[in-house]
């Protein structure tokens, strides 16, 4: 099964501030990243599914960069509102039948 | 459309009880999966269904928990007896196939005193 490291595991922020999160995941075999974005009480919610290399991909005031030849992907979230306050969850496609993989996830708080 | 629905929200059992939650996914999903999720951990797949037969459950505790998907829609998800350490999240998440883009119901959270 594979190592899914996700950093920090929380952070706090002002509105406002600029932020960015880590996944780090084995290089090998790799087929496909998701990040989620989970609010308290919600359903998890899809960000970005990142497939190639070099991929940046972009929603709003969130992007996402994905290195799959050094095992890792950031996403930053730029000018943080209190409604950004959730936890970002990562999950490649690993396990015996290609099934996601979840990291623990960064759990943002941001203060207005 | 309509999303991926799961009851209940919320159940708060004793250890040793029994516990059942429901998922009804996506319309036309074939692909159905059960998730635990224990505070600080990621979610954790416990079983995976394609249609009304199991692809996974390599990591489902046999010994006390059991779903099923009878006729390839919804699915049940048991516990029976309860552990302490079953307190958690369980999350219903639906896809069209394998491979594809998951979509979460909101979660049953279980609390075993």
């Amino acid at each position: 099964i594979l190592n899914v490291e996700q950093s920090p595991q929380s952070l706090h922020v002002q509105e406002g501030d600029s932020t960015n999160f880590t996944c780090s995941f084995p290089s090998s075999n790799f087929y496909a990243l998701h990040w989620y974005r989970w609010e308290t009480a919600k359903s998890p919610e899809a960000l970005f599914v990142m497939t190639l290399n070099g991929d940046e991909k972009k929603k709003g005031r969130i992007s996402a960069t994905l290195n799959t030849k050094e095992g890792y992907s950031y996403l930053y979230i730029k000018g943080s509102q209190p409604e950004d306050s959730a936890t970002y969850l990562c999950a490649p496609y690993g396990g015996s039948q290609g099934n996601l993989i979840f990291g623990k996830g960064t759990k943002l708080s941001v203060k207005p | 459309e309509a999303g991926v629905a799961q009851s209940p929200r919320y159940k708060i059992i004793e250890k040793r009880q029994s516990v059942a939650f429901w998922c009804n996914p996506i319309s036309g999903h074939a692909t159905l999966y059960w998730y635990q999720q224990i505070l600080g951990q990621g979610p954790k797949l416990l079983i995976q269904f394609q249609n009304n037969g199991v692809v996974d459950d390599s990591q489902l505790p046999k010994d006390r928990f059991s779903a099923e998907r009878l006729k390839g829609v919804d699915s049940t998800l048991k516990i029976q007896p309860a552990k302490l350490e079953d307190s958690a999240v369980y999350l219903c998440a639906s896809s069209f196939g394998t491979g594809n883009e998951q979509y979460f119901g909101p979660g049953t959270r279980l609390t075993v005193t």
